[in-house]
C-alpha cells in the first residue's frame, strides 16, 4: 500500500483553479489513484480515479505524470462549496483502503 | 451509479445500551463492505472488512464483541455496537466495493452516534 503525502490544508479563492498535489514514491504497478472529497458529519465523495497521464470528468482534472510517483487533483473555478476535505489513496491493502489525513481546502470568498 | 445507504443518520443513546447500523448498497452488490470511525476532524479509521456469509476481520485494537458485525446479503452489513459509551460517540461510515477492475469504494452518508 503507498504511502502518501499531501498538503495537510490550503485556502483559495471563489473562481480560481486549485490544484492539490499527493506524492505517492513507493506507488505499485497495479496501482491506480484516487481522490475523494468529504464534507463536514458526510461520508467521502468519490470524485477521481485514474492509472496515468491525464483524467477529466464533470466535476475535476487528475493530472499523473510519467513516473506516476505524484499525482494533481484540479478543480476548476473553485466555488464556497468546493471546501471540503480531499483524499488521496493510492492502491490497496487486500481490498482495504487506509485514508491519511488529507487535505482540508478552505474556499474564501 | 453506485449508491450507498446508511440507517439511522444519527441516533442518540443512554449509556450501556446497544445500537444497530445498518448499511445498503442500493444498486449494486457487494461482496465486501468496510466500516470506518471518524473522530472529529481526524481521518476515517477502518474498523472492519465485512464479507457476505463470513465473519467479519477486524483492524488491531478494534474489539469485534464490542462491535458486532453482520454481513447476511450482497447489500446489506450491520454494525452493532454494544453496551455502547460516551468514548464510543463517533462518526460511523460504511462503504461498499464495486467490482469493476479498480475495486473502487463508495461511501454510505455515516450514521453520528452520541452516547449519553
Amino acid at each position: 500500500l503507498a504511502k502518501t503525502t499531501q498538503p495537510i490544508s490550503m485556502d483559495s479563492y471563489e473562481g480560481q483553479e486549485v490544484n492539490i498535489t499527493c506524492s505517492h514514491n513507493n506507488i505499485a504497478t497495479n496501482d491506480y489513484i484516487t481522490w475523494y472529497q468529504q464534507f463536514p458529519s458526510q461520508g467521502p465523495r468519490f470524485i477521481i480515479q485514474g492509472y496515468k497521464t491525464k483524467v477529466t470528468n464533470e466535476v475535476a482534472s487528475l493530472f499523473i505524470p510519467a513516473d506516476r510517483k505524484s499525482s494533481t487533483l484540479s478543480l476548476p473555478r473553485v466555488s464556497l462549496s468546493d471546501t471540503a476535505v480531499y483524499y488521496c489513496l493510492v492502491g490497496t491493502e487486500g481490498d482495504k483502503i487506509i485514508f491519511g489525513k488529507g487535505t482540508r481546502l478552505h474556499i474564501l470568498p | 451509479g453506485a449508491v450507498v445507504s446508511q440507517h439511522p443518520s444519527r441516533v442518540i443513546c443512554k449509556s450501556g445500551t446497544s445500537v444497530k447500523i445498518e448499511c445498503r448498497s442500493l444498486d449494486f452488490q457487494a461482496t465486501t463492505m468496510f466500516w470506518y470511525r471518524q473522530f472529529p476532524k481526524k481521518s476515517l479509521m477502518l474498523m472492519a472488512t465485512s464479507n457476505e456469509g463470513s465473519k467479519a476481520t477486524y483492524e488491531q485494537g478494534v474489539e469485534k464483541d464490542k462491535f458486532l458485525i453482520n454481513h447476511a446479503s450482497l447489500t446489506l452489513s450491520t454494525l452493532t455496537v454494544t453496551s455502547a459509551h460516551p468514548e464510543d460517540s463517533s462518526f460511523y461510515i460504511c462503504s461498499a466495493a464495486k467490482r469493476e477492475g479498480t475495486d473502487t469504494q463508495y461511501f454510505g452518508p455515516g450514521t453520528r452516534l452520541t452516547v449519553l
